[in-house]
């Protein structure tokens, strides 16, 4: 199956560390990819291959993989880390997938 | 500085085509795929195809085989993205995308094109 499934919504206190976790599996044999979106905007992505941040995202962003379960954690959550969480990879075919979201709210 | 800009907002009514462009700057066009994203009202990310701007070749997510045509011209360093046959449903936002590390990586994105179909 090419799903990736997300929970719907999480929270965090300010300053707390949060796991965002996306199921599925084509996750055993491919890495995923992790993207903010903040009201209005596009997309911005914040990890790749399991754990690599692009630059200008800051280290309390980490990813890593579990069997069919990849995850991303924020260390320490900020005010400007509320958003829509996205998870994506691919298919043994040409396939992309996105997982349904994660909306993240810091209290 | 990578850039990808798009063209601006479309209103189109039932059955009817719609054709959007991605201009890329800023890195060598051909060395990366671009994707089409789109994102209806409140909801999640959704993949339409991609194209290899080098030699031109294509794919694309099965719902939308036989809807949507993905082009390139590679001067300027555009893609287009054709969908035809419009419905309601067709309304949202429409990103284009490169891939990035690998071509499912999405490192840069448009700005986005809103498109509403209504009559």
């Amino acid at each position: 199956s090419s799903e990736l499934t997300q929970d719907p919504a999480v929270s965090v206190a300010l300053g707390q560390t949060v796991r965002i976790t996306c199921q599925g599996d084509s996750l055993r044999n491919y890495y995923a990819s992790w993207y903010q979106q903040k009201p209005g905007q596009a997309p911005v992505l914040v990890i790749y291959g399991n754990n690599n941040r692009p630059s200008g995202i800051p280290d309390r962003f980490s990813g890593s993989r579990s069997g069919d379960t990849a995850s991303l954690t924020i260390t320490g959550a900020q005010a400007e880390d509320e958003g829509d969480y996205y998870c994506n990879s691919r298919d043994s075919g040409a396939d992309v997938f996105f997982g349904g979201g994660t909306k993240l709210t810091v209290l | 500085q990578v850039q990808l800009v798009q063209s601006g907002a479309e209103m189109k009514k039932p059955g009817a085509s719609v054709k959007l462009s991605c201009k890329a700057s800023g890195y060598s066009f051909t060395n990366y795929y671009m994707h089409w994203v789109r994102q209806a009202p409140g909801q999640g990310l959704e993949w339409m195809g991609r194209i290899n701007p080098s030699g031109g070749s294509t794919d694309y997510a099965q719902r939308f085989q036989g809807r949507v045509t993905i082009t390139r011209d590679t001067s300027p360093s555009t893609v287009n993205m054709d969908l035809n046959s419009l419905r309601s449903e067709d309304t949202a936002m429409y990103y284009c995308t490169r891939g990035g590390s690998s071509w499912f990586v999405f490192d840069y994105w448009g700005q986005g094109t809103l498109v509403t179909v209504s009559s």
